[in-house]
């Protein structure tokens, strides 16, 4: 079974500093892998997703995302954030052509201005 | 285009009382999921249809749980009699069949059992 692992359960950041959640998943085969954000209250919105090709993918709002095979990871970057991206983040992977998606259990961002 | 639709947003009730939630996928999507967000467990599927069917729902807690998808345009998640334990923000999501498409999310409804 496909499992994602989100180390960082709450990571606490001053504006313009640089951001990197990290996102392990477990499954050999082909994946998909996504990066949703969740503003308080709100719901899941996509920032980025990867399936194929260039394993450096970027997203909206200023946000990118690097798929390493070798690693199982596809840590989410964002070189300054802003207090607009306080939120909490989920990685997911798709895998093994079933439509089934395992969610992380999310990171909370808590950008200080 | 319109997103997938929730209803209702908020919803409290008492214990043993049934629930009903609705959902309305974005037009064209064969793909729906319910899931339940808790602070404990995170964000968990329920179950999932495809063209309607119940693919797979092993993630439905008890049978106090049922869900259905009578059309394309329309699913409900029940629950009865309803529990304290099963507060929780319930979301729908809907998504095309081909295999790097993402889940589209509703906003959620907010379920609160006395």
């Amino acid at each position: 079974a496909q499992s994602v692992s989100q180390h960082n359960h709450h990571v606490i950041l001053s504006e313009a500093a640089s951001l990197e959640l990290g996102c392990n998943y477990s499954y050999g085969g082909t994946v998909n892998l996504f990066w949703y954000v969740q503003y308080p209250g709100q719901h899941l919105q996509l920032l980025l997703k990867y399936f194929s090709g260039d394993p450096l993918v970027k997203g909206i709002k200023g946000f990118e995302a690097e798929f390493i095979k070798s690693k199982f990871s596809f840590n989410l970057r964002k070189p300054s954030v802003q207090w607009s991206d306080t939120a909490e983040y989920f990685c997911a992977v798709k895998s093994g052509g079933y439509q089934k998606v395992t969610f992380g259990t999310g990171t909370k961002l808590q950008v200080i201005p | 285009d319109a997103g997938v639709i929730q209803s209702p947003r908020h919803e409290v009730t008492e214990m043993g009382q049934e629930v009903t939630l609705r959902c309305k996928p974005i037009s064209g999507h064969d793909y729906l999921f319910w899931y339940r967000q808790t602070m404990m467990r995170g964000l968990e599927l329920l179950i999932y249809f495809n063209n309607n069917v119940p693919i797979d729902d092993s993630g439905m807690p008890e049978d106090r749980f049922s869900a259905k998808m009578p059309n394309a345009s329309f699913s409900t998640l029940k629950i009865q009699p309803s529990e304290p334990r099963d507060s929780a923000v319930y979301f729908c999501a809907s998504s095309l069949s081909a295999y790097n498409q993402p889940q589209h999310f509703g906003d959620g409804t907010r379920l609160s059992i006395l």
